[in-house]
């Protein structure tokens, strides 16, 4: 168990709907990132958060926002959904930035969009 | 600069043989090199990671070797247990916020 919180862990939707995705991290991680992983893809960076604030945007589509709230739990809103939006979807925390930090993941939200 | 190659994408060693996985990286301001593992059905986990001023870092039966002036760095994992099955995921993050990972290396370890 890394500590790392997701909810829901399974989410299943039609085209066209909108979900949240919830993520708490660690204890004391200031560090939010999300990721999105296709059936047998790799982790595509999608948006990081850092004590509340944006710091780093990947290959986050127009369809999809995030936050991270004064609490530190972030959530990730995805909008006008499409098949293609079907994936695994992690959030990390991280103590203070990726780029010199481990991250730790959460299990992952299971989104099927049919 | 933002791409992290990662070769090869599948490999299959016999039970006791080492793994090699290389990764290419193109931003010069990368400073971190992490190697995440991911078993099947689960989430990534580090493995070890690797620092710029240092050129190789050992745990145990992994290893990261690290050449900073040609940008590439290896994973290496010797006597492969059927429990190293999984995939391995590079990362060079480019800066002190942005996360860049491979594509994946798929290894397995046959008994």
């Amino acid at each position: 168990d890394s500590g790392v919180t997701q909810t829901p862990k399974h989410l299943i939707t039609a085209t066209g709907q909108r979900v949240t995705l919830r993520c708490s991290p660690r204890s004391g991680d200031l560090s939010v990132y999300w990721y999105q992983q296709s059936l047998d893809q790799g982790l595509q960076f999608l948006i990081q958060y850092y004590n509340g604030e944006e710091r780093a945007k990947g290959n986050i589509l127009e369809r999809f926002s995030a936050q991270q709230f004064p609490d530190l739990h972030s959530e990730l809103n995805l909008s006008s959904l499409e098949l293609g939006d079907s994936a695994l979807y992690f959030c990390a925390s991280s103590p203070g930035l990726a780029g010199y930090n481990e991250q730790f993941f959460g299990p992952g939200t299971r989104l099927t969009v049919l | 600069g933002e791409n992290v190659e990662q070769h090869p994408s599948t490999l299959s060693v016999q039970e006791g043989d080492s793994a090699v996985i290389k990764c290419t990286y193109s931003d010069s301001a990368s400073n971190y090199f992490p190697w995440y593992k991911q078993e099947l059905g689960k989430r990534p986990q580090l493995i070890i990671d690797i620092r710029s001023n240092v050129g190789e870092k050992k745990d145990q039966r992994i290893a990261v070797t690290l050449n900073k002036t040609a940008k590439h760095f290896s994973l290496h994992i010797t006597e492969t247990q059927p429990e190293d099955s999984a995939v391995y995921f590079c990362a060079a993050p480019p800066g002190y916020n942005d996360m860049r990972f491979g594509a994946g290396t798929r290894l397995t370890v046959k008994p």
